[in-house]
């Protein structure tokens, strides 16, 4: 159990384009999603977190009409970055955690690589 | 504040050797969750241990085993006969018991398991 899944896995894109990943708990109900992103060897970076139903709580710094996230259901979470640039262009990984016991633990997605040309 | 050091950059050994890596951590909070993920060169974070602040008790899996000592404020992670498909960025992470459950990762640390 506690699979995550992300899609797409990669992107290409051109510079001013709108680009959405979408996060899915595929075995498990997610009251709660997280978005991070992360830069060549370097550590994860928090970008926001996302309950159902409700608005998305960003981390000082990340703007939030850049980076739109909606989490319409249990399972699904999406993340549009909107008018991509290339210095957009990172690895963007998503987690999730049980809506039940052991909400503490995130299981993590397998990443969407990002390339704004 | 909340924080996680992981004070080694990259270790490199050879493979059947014992590694250990290091993670420090600070935090304010009675009640606590420490965390190891394994990053290998897919991306894709695999979740491999949950201990909260309560639970000292050492813990095996395998080749692996964790040591957890709140009075020196480590978890720190062995590697027993190492092998290259070890070869990955470990992270360790802490948590607080607010509703969001949001983790501190350290800044990694890449093993390098040579044949």
């Amino acid at each position: 159990g506690a699979v995550v899944s992300q899609h797409p896995s990669w992107v290409i894109c051109k510079s001013g384009t709108s680009v959405k990943i979408e996060c899915r708990s595929l075995d498990f109900q997610a009251t709660t999603m997280f978005w991070y992103r992360q830069f060549p060897k370097q550590s994860l970076m928090l970008m926001a977190t996302s309950n159902e139903g409700s608005k998305a709580t960003y981390e000082q710094g990340v703007e939030k009409d850049k980076f739109l996230i909606n989490h319409a259901s249990l399972t699904l979470s999406t993340l549009t970055v909107t008018s991509a640039h290339p210095e957009d262009s990172s690895f963007y990984i998503c987690s999730a955690t049980h809506s039940g016991r052991g909400r503490e633990t995130q299981y993590f997605g397998p990443g969407t690589r990002l390339l704004v040309l | 504040a909340q924080k996680v050091t992981q004070a080694q950059t990259e270790i490199s050994v050879v493979e059947k050797e014992d590694v250990t890596l290091d993670c420090v951590y600070e935090t304010r909070d009675t009640t606590y969750y420490l965390f190891w993920y394994k990053q290998p060169p897919s991306g894709e974070l695999v979740f491999l241990i949950r201990r909260n602040s309560f639970d000292e008790q050492n813990e095996i899996s395998g080749r692996y085993s964790w040591n957890f000592q709140k009075s020196t404020s480590s978890f720190n992670f062995t590697i027993t006969a190492s092998q290259v498909v070890d070869s990955a960025v470990y992270f360790c992470a802490l948590s607080g018991t607010d509703s969001s459950y949001k983790l501190i990762f350290g800044s990694g640390t890449r093993l390098l398991v040579r044949p």
